[in-house]
């Protein structure tokens, strides 16, 4: 049974420090990690899809670097901010069953102003 | 652009009845269509995915199962729910594998 790890299950910082966040996956036939931001009573936005090893992917504030032979990835966030509360999701897909999304638990974000 | 409905965005249910639940996608064709269940406690859990019409694979077994009559239309059904079919529901579209749509999710309440 494939498993995605995340850690921390819960992070709460003040507004305006930087903070990160791993998930681990199973390294074998590995073919794509995805990181959603996923905020109460709205849907999972989907922030980024790495492939390769050594990706490195930016958007704004976030950014999240994968490790494909170890098998994991860090999700960080510059400058906190309270709009970036929220649940990240990560989750691995493999060879043969690419749409098959395995996920994790989720990190649990809260930004203090 | 694409949108993704569903519906309702919650349900309770009495134990032992049927269950139909509902998501449609404009503006795209032929789209991957997925359903996750997110449990108490647990994460996202694939339940069904379909890469056309008629076409469904199933992830785990379940009391749960779904059909695509229509290219942008999923159904998730059950003739009896178990209390363990409680949770969050949400519809997913893809074109391609990647990256993955999401609807507003489905609460549903098994009492």
């Amino acid at each position: 049974i494939l498993n995605v790890e995340q850690s921390p299950q819960s992070l709460h910082v003040q507004e305006g420090d930087s903070t990160n966040f791993t998930c681990s996956f199973p390294s074998s036939n590995f073919y794509a990690l995805h990181w959603y931001r996923w905020e109460t009573a709205k849907s999972p936005e989907a922030l980024f899809v790495m492939t390769l090893n050594g990706d490195e992917k930016k958007k704004g504030r976030i950014s999240a670097t994968l490790n494909t032979k170890e098998g994991y990835s860090y999700l960080y966030i510059k400058g906190s901010q309270p709009e970036d509360s929220a649940t990240y999701l990560c989750a691995s897909s493999y060879g043969g069953s690419q749409g098959n999304l395995i996920f994790g638990k989720g990190t649990k974000l809260s930004v203090k102003p | 652009s694409q949108t993704i409905h569903q519906w309702p965005a919650t349900l309770v249910q009495p134990v032992g009845s049927p269950l139909s639940l509902e998501c449609t996608v404009e503006g795209t064709s032929n789209p991957n269509l997925y359903w996750y269940r997110q449990a108490a406690g647990r994460g996202l859990q694939l339940l069904f995915y379909s890469v056309g019409i008629g076409q469904i694979s199933s992830e785990v077994p379940q009391n749960l199962s779904a059909s695509r009559p229509q290219d942008r239309q999923f159904i998730l059904s059950s003739k009896k729910l178990l209390l363990s079919d409680s949770g969050f529901y949400l519809c997913a579209w893809s074109a391609g594998f990647t990256p993955q749509h999401f609807g507003d999710g489905t609460r549903l309440s098994i009492l």
